[in-house]
């Protein structure tokens, strides 16, 4: 079973300030399979990038992902006081079927 | 504008069985998979499991020997049932769209992009 371990568990920044959260795989994770989604106190997740680093619809374009292999990275340009939310990452593993989440970084506002 | 609609039961005792349903409204049925993924108080998201419209199933090892998830195509609905529940199956539980059918009969991974709006699970005695 792959674990995903994020980093760091709480980020404190301020509005307008680059925030970057990063996943790291205890296996190789094909990029295809990477995910990240923000999720806000007593709201479902919301999917923000699958593939890594393709936004999903309507996720405006201060959000970004990359990486491969076993490190991802989740960057927000510049920070909306919108976006302080936990994040979450997740892999699709094939053999055999099944999602992992990372165990979430909380992003608060300094 | 798909939208996922859950409702079940948000009270159980120890060792009595958990049994959610989530209606999908709108869009494909048949061309997804549909997964149930659950969060415990204060805690990360766990995946349940998953089931496409011909009921073929994958399910988290964790958890398979009391997990069914099965699947109504009649009525664009699928389900959950956790047997033997106790206080660590306490949790928000949601479903949501996860897997594609591409044209050339694979599936693809884009994410769980639509979900539910959760439901809130407490085993109590």
């Amino acid at each position: 079973e792959i674990v995903l371990t994020q980093s760091p568990g709480t980020l404190s920044l301020s509005p307008g300030e680059r925030a970057t959260l990063s996943c790291r795989a205890s296996q190789s994770v094909s990029s295809s399979y990477l995910a990240w989604y923000q999720q806000k106190p007593g709201q479902a997740p919301r999917l923000l990038i699958y593939g890594a680093s393709s936004r999903a619809t309507g996720i405006p374009d201060r959000f970004s992902g990359s990486g491969s292999g076993t490190d991802f990275t989740l960057t927000i340009s510049r920070l909306e006081p919108e976006d302080f939310a936990v994040y979450y990452c997740q892999q699709y593993g094939s053999s055999p079927t099944q999602y992992t989440f990372g165990q979430g970084t909380k992003l608060e506002i300094k | 504008q798909v939208q996922l609609q859950q409702w079940g039961a948000g009270l159980l005792k120890p060792s009595e069985t958990l049994s959610l349903t989530c209606a999908v409204y709108g869009g494909s049925f048949s061309g997804y998979y549909w997964s149930w993924i659950r969060q415990p108080p204060g805690k990360g998201l766990e995946w349940i499991g998953e089931i496409n419209h011909s009921g073929s199933t994958n399910y988290n090892p964790s958890l398979k020997s009391r997990v069914t998830i099965s699947v109504d195509t009649s009525k664009n609905q699928f389900s959950l049932k956790l047997s033997s529940v106790t206080a660590a199956d306490t949790a928000v539980y949601y479903c949501a769209r996860d897997r594609v059918l591409l044209w050339f009969g694979d599936w693809g991974d884009y994410g769980m992009d639509v979900w539910g709006q959760g439901t809130t699970v407490t085993v109590s005695s």
